[in-house]
């Protein structure tokens, strides 16, 4: 069975300062991964996937994220982060072989302050 | 209107109640999911529907009813529920059911069950 682990509940970074969110999965192939926000009285918005190839990805809203086999990982990072930013994050990992379903981690919550 | 809504945004209800929760989407899309996320859990899948077909439950108990009269709209018929029935249910849909098509999500109907 698939699972993801967000290690962080909570993360307050300063406005302007750089941003990572780790995320780590489990599933006995490549999986797809995707990383979702989720703004406060909203649904899901997705940043970003990942299938196959290069494994630095760039998404929306200036995200990016790196696929690292060695480590079961799919960090989450962004160079610079503006107040707008604030939202709760969630890795997901889905599979075909797994009946195409999206299993998400916990969520990251990030604050940021001014 | 574009994208995924979903109807109402709040409820509350007894647990002797009957309500529907509604969900449209305006995309196109062929496949449509019930997610829940309540607080300290991860998002759970409820139900997918494809093509109008229900493709998957996940163990929901019977309390809850889905219904997909078309693929552009979905229901999630509620009766005598639980307090632990309190979440926020989020709708989303997809181009087709493979989990590689992006999931778009609606805000959610946040739930309160007295």
């Amino acid at each position: 069975a698939q699972s993801v682990t967000q290690p962080d509940i909570h993360i307050t970074v300063s406005e302007g300062a750089s941003l990572e969110l780790r995320c780590n999965y489990s599933y006995g192939a490549t999986p797809y991964l995707f990383w979702y926000v989720q703004s406060p009285g909203q649904g899901l918005q997705l940043l970003l996937k990942y299938f196959s190839g290069d494994t630095l990805v760039q998404g929306i809203k200036g995200f990016e994220a790196e696929f690292k086999r060695s480590q079961s990982s799919f960090n989450l990072r962004k160079p610079s982060v503006h107040w707008s930013d604030a939202a709760e994050y969630f890795c997901a990992v889905g599979a075909r072989a797994a009946g195409n379903k999206l299993t998400f981690g916990g969520g990251t919550r990030v604050l940021v302050k001014p | 209107e574009t994208g995924v809504t979903q109807t109402p945004r709040h409820l509350v209800m007894g647990m002797t109640n009957k309500k529907s929760l509604k969900c449209e989407q305006h995309l196109g899309h062929n496949a449509m999911y019930w997610y829940k996320q309540s607080a300290k859990k991860p998002l759970e899948l409820m139900f997918v529907y494809s093509l109008e077909e229900r493709v998957e439950n996940n163990s929901v108990p019977s309390r809850f009813s889905p219904e997909c009269p078309n693929s552009s709209h979905l229901f999630l018929h509620l009766h005598t529920l639980q307090p632990e029935d309190s979440a926020l249910y989020l709708c989303a849909s997809s181009q087709d059911r493979p989990v590689t098509d992006t999931q778009y999500f609606g805000p959610g109907t946040r739930l309160t069950v007295l």
